[in-house]
């Protein structure tokens, strides 16, 4: 059974720093990586989806990583702002793209100004 | 461009009630639908998907059921709630098709959600 894991649950920095979000997963039969952002009381926006064949995948600041036999993603996250807030979700697809995500509990940020 | 609809964003029902929760999505066709549950520190938990009209599929036995009257309409639906039911309910659609250098892509997009709180 996969199991996500991200690691810390909760990250507060100041204004600036780059960061980096982490998670794992038991099963590296995965298809797709996505990395979600969840604003309290709303629904999740899609940040990035890195394909199983990809190793890394850039939007703006951020970068996500994918290192698939090892079971791991990162987020990196470059010039935090406070408007970065929000719980970060990362999720994979189980194979092959008919079945749903899996995803790990999130990480939730506060970037302090 | 696609969209996705889900309503109410909030509600409340006391114990006992029936539940129907509803969720769109427009601009696409044939998508797999899905139905997903967040309580708080619990994390997203699956609760039914679709792959097609009338095919769905349980993740949780629970006192909650889903139905897919149409292409692009999911429907939660419960005969009594339970304290228990209470949570943040998020519909999601993916359409995997292959880009163009023959990758299969899965991107999952999610509505806004329904605050479920039962009383």
């Amino acid at each position: 059974k996969q199991e996500v894991t991200q690691i810390p649950a909760a990250l507060s920095v100041p204004e600036g720093e780059n960061l980096v979000l982490n998670c794992s997963f038991t099963d590296s039969a995965i298809y797709n990586l996505q990395w979600f952002r969840q604003d309290p009381g709303k629904g999740l926006t899609s940040l990035l989806l890195i394909q199983s064949s990809q190793r890394e995948q850039t939007s703006g600041r951020l970068n996500a990583s994918l290192d698939k036999s090892s079971g791991r993603s990162t987020l990196y996250i470059a010039a935090s702002q406070p408007g970065d807030s929000a719980t970060y979700l990362c999720a994979v697809d189980r194979n092959s793209g008919n079945t749903p995500l899996v995803f790990g509990k999130g990480t939730r940020l506060s970037v302090i100004a | 461009s696609q969209t996705i609809h889900q309503w109410p964003a909030t509600l409340v029902q006391p114990v006992g009630s029936p539940l129907s929760l509803e969720c769109t999505v427009e601009g696409t066709s044939n998508p797999n639908l899905y139905w997903y549950r967040q309580a708080a520190g619990r994390g997203l938990q699956l609760l039914f998907y679709s792959v097609g009209i009338g095919q769905i599929s349980s993740e949780v036995p629970q006192n909650l059921s889903a139905s897919r009257p149409q292409d692009r309409q999911f429907i939660l639906s419960s005969k009594k709630l339970l304290l228990s039911d209470s949570g943040f309910y998020l519909c999601a659609w993916s359409a995997p098709s292959l880009n163009r250098v023959g990758v299969l892509d899965t991107e999952a997009f999610f509505g806004q959600g329904t605050r479920l709180t039962v009383v």
